[in-house]
């Protein structure tokens, strides 16, 4: 079981472009996430998917889209980068077990210059 | 507003016992969990209290008070391995929200 892939692993964008960042993960979990990491700020909530069809916003949703493609995959989108948005993004998933355990991706490190 | 406070660093040695302690102000409270993250890698969990008391699992424990609305994760016999960030994070609903509140991470850095 590879557990949860992102890529890409590293991204440069200069501001206004767009990219999309890819999570898929092979657990058959339910509940899928996107998170920022910025130094000295822990671990915010982008946008989380409680189960396929449904998202919803989490603690900084501005600036992003997501798609709950199927049940394996969730996609993070930027429409328009900013320097703001210049961070380390990662993507989690977990089940409906009693220890609320979530499963992270390695990362994407992304640049907004 | 919902709110972890964990301390921001902690220095020790190798050998030693460092107690990380995470307190929390939720609007609810279903259990406390811990994350490790290494420098340049992802968070791993570590642990899980959903009832008052002390729960182990090899060098690392943790302890809840619901009552306190405190936490603490406790490492013993540390390696240099275990110099990293420790997360605490609160399960505020039931269900099928699995959503986590996260505290904003202690640096742990261990000294030979």
């Amino acid at each position: 079981n590879a557990g949860v892939t992102q890529t890409p692993k590293f991204q440069v964008l200069k501001t206004g472009q767009s990219m999309t960042l890819q999570c898929a993960q092979d657990m058959n979990h339910n509940s899928m996430y996107w998170y920022r990491q910025d130094p000295g700020m822990g671990l915010r909530l982008i946008y989380y998917s409680a189960s396929e069809g449904t998202t919803d916003k989490g603690e900084v949703p501005n600036g992003y889209n997501v798609s709950r493609l199927n049940k394996r995959e969730f996609s993070l989108r930027l429409e328009s980068a900013a320097p703001s948005q210049t961070s380390v993004y990662f993507c989690a998933s977990s089940e409906m077990v009693e220890t609320y355990e979530q499963y992270f991706g390695p990362g994407t490190r992304l640049t907004v210059t | 507003g919902q709110s972890l406070e964990q301390p921001s660093e902690v220095t020790a040695v190798e050998g030693a016992i460092v107690q990380i302690n995470c307190t929390y102000q939720t609007s609810g409270f279903y259990g406390l969990s811990w994350y490790q993250q290494h420098d340049g890698g992802a968070p791993t969990f570590l642990s899980y209290n959903a009832l008052d008391g002390l729960e182990e699992t090899g060098r690392f424990s943790s302890f809840l008070s619901r009552s306190d609305s405190y936490g603490y994760l406790l490492l013993q016999e540390l390696q240099m391995k275990d110099s990293a960030s420790y997360f605490c994070a609160v399960s505020p609903h039931a269900g099928n929200n699995r959503k986590l509140i996260w505290g904003l991470g202690t640096s742990l850095a261990v000294n030979p």
